[in-house]
């Protein structure tokens, strides 16, 4: 069981390059997300999919596109990166529980820096 | 949609201290809040949680309290230990997104240095 996953770790584009952040969880989770995180800025979501077909806009969606492939895998797409799209994204995934319990899990992060 | 306040932004404590973090919200709507503790270089995941039928809740050292009246939540560490420094973020269920609609509006964060 590996939880949440996310390729690549690091990553270093050009202004105007395009790449397809990749996140993969092996839970059966139903809802995914995907989060970046600036210094001082908390955790900021960009899209999320509550079910496996069905996506949404977050607080910061303009620049990225997602793609919930199926209930494992929800992909995030930059297809023209800017230097403010430099950041760390998280991908989670949510798991809910009859007895209340609720909880996002997160993956490893990808560092991303745009030139 | 929901606004999410966090202070201190920085907090050092001593080893054995207690720390305290504050959280606001604005939307009286909102009916869980959950703290992520982050590590350097790590994944956020999930030390505590509170629903709005609850004042307070503890698991060990690590407690919160929720004031609905005044849309306030806090987390509170007693007996400190070096290993609890990281960065605490609170967060806020979207009123709005209920069921598998579900979404979180998180705080900024607060770094949490306890000295040895």
């Amino acid at each position: 069981n590996a939880g949440v996953t996310q390729t690549p770790k690091f990553q270093v584009l050009k202004t105007g390059q395009s790449m397809t952040l990749q996140c993969a969880q092996d839970m059966n989770h139903n809802s995914m997300y995907w989060y970046r995180q600036d210094p001082g800025m908390g955790l900021r979501l960009i899209y999320y999919s509550a079910s496996e077909g069905t996506t949404d806009k977050g607080e910061v969606p303009n620049g990225y596109n997602v793609s919930r492939l199926n209930k494992r895998e929800f992909s995030l797409r930059l297809e023209s990166a800017a230097p403010s799209q430099t950041s760390v994204y998280f991908c989670a995934s949510r798991r809910v529980l009859a007895g209340g319990e609720d909880e996002q899990f997160f993956g490893p992060g990808t560092r991303l820096t745009v030139l | 949609g929901e606004n999410v306040e966090q202070h201190p932004s920085t907090l050092s404590v001593q080893e054995g201290d207690s720390a305290v973090i504050k959280c606001t919200y604005s939307d009286s709507a909102s009916n869980y809040f959950p703290w992520y503790k982050q590590e350097l270089g790590k994944r956020p995941q999930l030390i505590i949680d509170i629903r709005s039928n609850v004042g307070e809740k503890k698991d060990q050292r690590i407690a919160v309290t929720l004031n609905k009246t005044a849309k306030h939540f806090s987390l509170h560490i007693t007996e400190t230990q070096p290993e609890d420094s990281a960065v605490y973020f609170c967060a806020a269920s979207d009123p709005y997104s209920g069921g598998s609609n579900y979404k979180l509006t998180f705080g900024k964060g607060t770094l949490l240095t306890v000295n040895p």
